[in-house]
């Protein structure tokens, strides 16, 4: 099945600069690749996502790129706020039994010090 | 409007107890997923429903656990004799056709269950 790996766990940086984490995945077939963010007590919630056809994809200061030979994906974020701290996951999507199961990295620990 | 919502928010059983979690997808959605997230780790896939039929069942971790979906809208997720190792917050997501579309999951907040 489907293996997700995500880096760094924890990521700190200071208010403006920016900030990067990186997956990367094992299933060649998986074409859907979601970032969701998750603050505490809240569930994940969607910020970008891509889809094997297209290379990269921006929203304002968030992008995502992908790299399908190298079977790796990252997310970036421009010009970072206090708000932007939480908790980041990608997530790989896998058409198998019919649905869109998706396999989640284990999760990037965001923290934007003033 | 109103979106994925999960109950109860909190649930605190005694070991070898059943436990019921109930999902509200939002309405109109076929689709519904349930996930697990343990302490510090990333979500884990459980059962995707379409409809009310569930094709991919394939990450219910023991016999223990089942889910069901009535309506094409409410899910009740059910683990019976509850272990220590069950404790998580299980969430549950939503998307409107699911299938091949490979459309937004929405989640809810999660319940999160401890067993004591």
């Amino acid at each position: 099945g489907e293996n997700v790996e995500q880096h760094p766990s924890t990521l700190s940086v200071q208010e403006g600069d920016s900030a990067v984490i990186k997956c990367t995945y094992s299933d060649s077939a998986s074409n859907y690749f979601p970032w969701y963010k998750q603050e505490l007590g809240k569930g994940p919630q969607l910020i970008i996502d891509i889809r094997s056809n297209v290379g990269e994809k921006k929203d304002q200061r968030i992008a995502v790129t992908l790299n399908k030979t190298a079977k790796h994906f990252s997310l970036h974020i421009t010009e970072t706020q206090p708000e932007d701290s939480a908790v980041y996951f990608c997530a790989a999507s896998s058409l198998t039994g019919g649905g869109n199961k998706l396999t989640f990295g284990t999760g990037t620990q965001l923290k934007v010090e003033l | 409007g109103a979106g994925v919502s999960q109950s109860p928010s909190n649930k605190v059983t005694e070991k070898g107890k059943d436990v019921e979690l109930r999902c509200d997808p939002i309405s109109g959605h076929t689709a519904l997923y349930w996930y697990r997230q343990s302490l510090g780790q990333g979500l884990e896939f459980l059962i995707y429903f379409q409809g009310n039929s569930a094709p991919d069942k394939s990450g219910l971790p023991s016999d223990r656990f089942s889910a069901e979906r009535t309506g094409g809208s409410v899910s009740t997720l059910t683990i019976q004799r509850t272990q220590q190792e069950d404790s998580a917050v299980y969430l549950c997501a939503s998307s409107s056709r699911g299938g091949t579309n490979q459309e937004t999951q929405y989640f809810g907040p999660g319940t999160r269950l401890l067993v004591l």
